[in-house]
């Protein structure tokens, strides 16, 4: 079954860069992986997805490790409105619990 | 306007009532999700639906039933509710593309007592 694994719980201090990881050792090779977020009392939202290359758009970067067991999402500075529940998902529907993201002031 | 919507937002109910929670998308999707949130707990899937004839339960489909009555609408029903169904509800919807990236609803919040 796939599944992912993250920390539960960062920190980081406003304005610094963040690095969320995310294992996905069961991944096949064909399988995107997703990376969303969740604000306080809000829906999931998308943040950015990959396959093999290292991703960018306005919201993040998301470097995969070149055997695709791993990812990292990449806040470049991180603000106090970026403090949320991170997920990252392959394609089964499966939401575990992410990882809490504190962002000091 | 919000692209997928879901009502009620916010619902009471009393043990052994029946209860609908709807959805609806404006974003011409085939396929749409159920899911529950508890407080500190990820996502479970509850039914997902790849088209309108196409129903598939998910991880906790149990004391849960949904219909798909047409492409943009989803409806998720709890036959008798219990309190234990007390949670946060999302519906999603997703292209039908594989790999798809899911857009979720704003979510209602259901107490059952």
């Amino acid at each position: 079954d796939a599944k992912t694994t993250q920390p539960n719980s960062m920190e980081s201090n406003e304005e610094e860069p963040v690095h969320l990881p995310c294992n996905h050792s069961t991944i096949s090779g064909t399988d995107y992986i997703h990376w969303y977020r969740q604000l306080p009392s809000q829906g999931p939202e998308y943040v950015i997805h990959g396959l093999t290359s290292n991703v960018n758009n306005r919201m993040a970067s998301l470097a995969i490790a070149e055997d695709r067991k791993s990812s990292t999402l990449i806040l470049h500075r991180a603000t106090l409105r970026d403090a949320a529940v991170y997920y990252c998902i392959q394609p089964s529907m499966r939401f575990g619990a992410g990882t809490r993201l504190t962002v000091k002031p | 306007d919000a692209d997928v919507t879901q009502t009620p937002r916010n619902r009471i109910t009393k043990t052994g009532k029946r209860i609908m929670l709807e959805c609806s998308q404006t974003k011409g999707h085939d396929r749409m999700y159920w899911y529950r949130q508890d407080p500190g707990l990820g996502l479970r899937l509850i039914y997902y639906s790849f088209d309108v004839k196409d129903i598939n339960k998910g991880e906790i489909s149990d004391g849960y039933s949904v219909s798909r009555q047409a492409q943009a609408k989803f409806s998720l029903s709890l036959e008798s509710a219990i309190p234990n169904q007390t949670a946060l509800y999302f519906c999603a919807t997703s292209a039908r593309e594989y790999q798809e990236t899911q857009y979720f609803g704003p979510g209602t919040r259901l107490l059952v007592l």
